[in-house]
């Protein structure tokens, strides 16, 4: 069964004190690895797809790297607008999407 | 593009009553999902569809939960009859290759 653990559960950051958030995961046959943001009261808004180990991709003040077993999101100088859940999730050979428990950002000025 | 479309937004129902969400996906898209989202257990999946035709059931809790899908623009999830301990944000996304897009969700609150 495919599993995705995310820490921390919850990080506080000042504005500008970047930090990394992590992604463990364990699939059988990777075909996808996905960061979501979420807003209270709002669906999952899709920010990257990683397919394969060493792949990066980044957007703005987010990069997103992969590895065997892991994922890192990485976020550069954040600002309180950053703010959100980021969820990660997998999809294997299953061909479904299995979401860990997501890290509650919190960015103060 | 108007993305996922579901509705109600926000669902408050008698413990017993039947309840059904429903989902617009976007169009051209040809896989469904219906996730429930609480704050123990996360996103989990409840059903998928590909082409129309459901895919993977395992995640629906019982067989008080149903779900339909006509055509390719429209999907239902039904819960009859509902109980408290359904009360959750249910979201409807869909998707074309690997990337899935989810609406806004419902949020179903059962008294």
């Amino acid at each position: 069964e495919d599993q995705v653990t995310q820490s921390p559960e919850a990080l506080r950051l000042q504005e500008g004190e970047s930090s990394s958030l992590n992604c463990s995961y364990t699939v059988s046959g990777l075909r996808g690895l996905f960061w979501y943001r979420q807003d209270p009261g709002k669906g999952p808004e899709f920010l990257f797809t990683l397919y394969s180990a060493g792949e990066e991709k980044e957007k703005e003040r987010l990069k997103a790297t992969l590895t065997k077993k892991e994922s890192f999101l990485h976020i550069t100088a954040p600002k309180p607008e950053d703010s959100a859940t980021y969820l990660c999730a997998v999809t294997g050979t299953a061909s479904k999407l299995t979401f860990g428990t997501g890290t509650r950002l919190q960015v103060t000025l | 593009d108007a993305g996922v479309i579901q509705s109600p937004r926000h669902e408050v129902t008698e413990m017993g009553q039947e309840v059904t969400l429903r989902c617009k996906p976007i169009s051209g898209h040809n896989s469904l999902f219906w996730y429930r989202q609480t704050m123990m257990r996360g996103l989990e999946l409840l059903i998928y569809f590909n082409n129309n035709v459901p895919i993977d059931d395992s995640g629906m809790p019982e067989d008080r939960f149903s779900a339909k899908m006509p055509n390719a623009s429209f999907s239902t999830l039904k819960i009859q009859p509902s109980e408290p301990r359904d009360s959750a944000v249910y979201f409807c996304a869909s998707s074309l290759q690997f990337t899935i897009h989810f609406g806004q969700g419902t949020r179903l609150t059962v008294v």
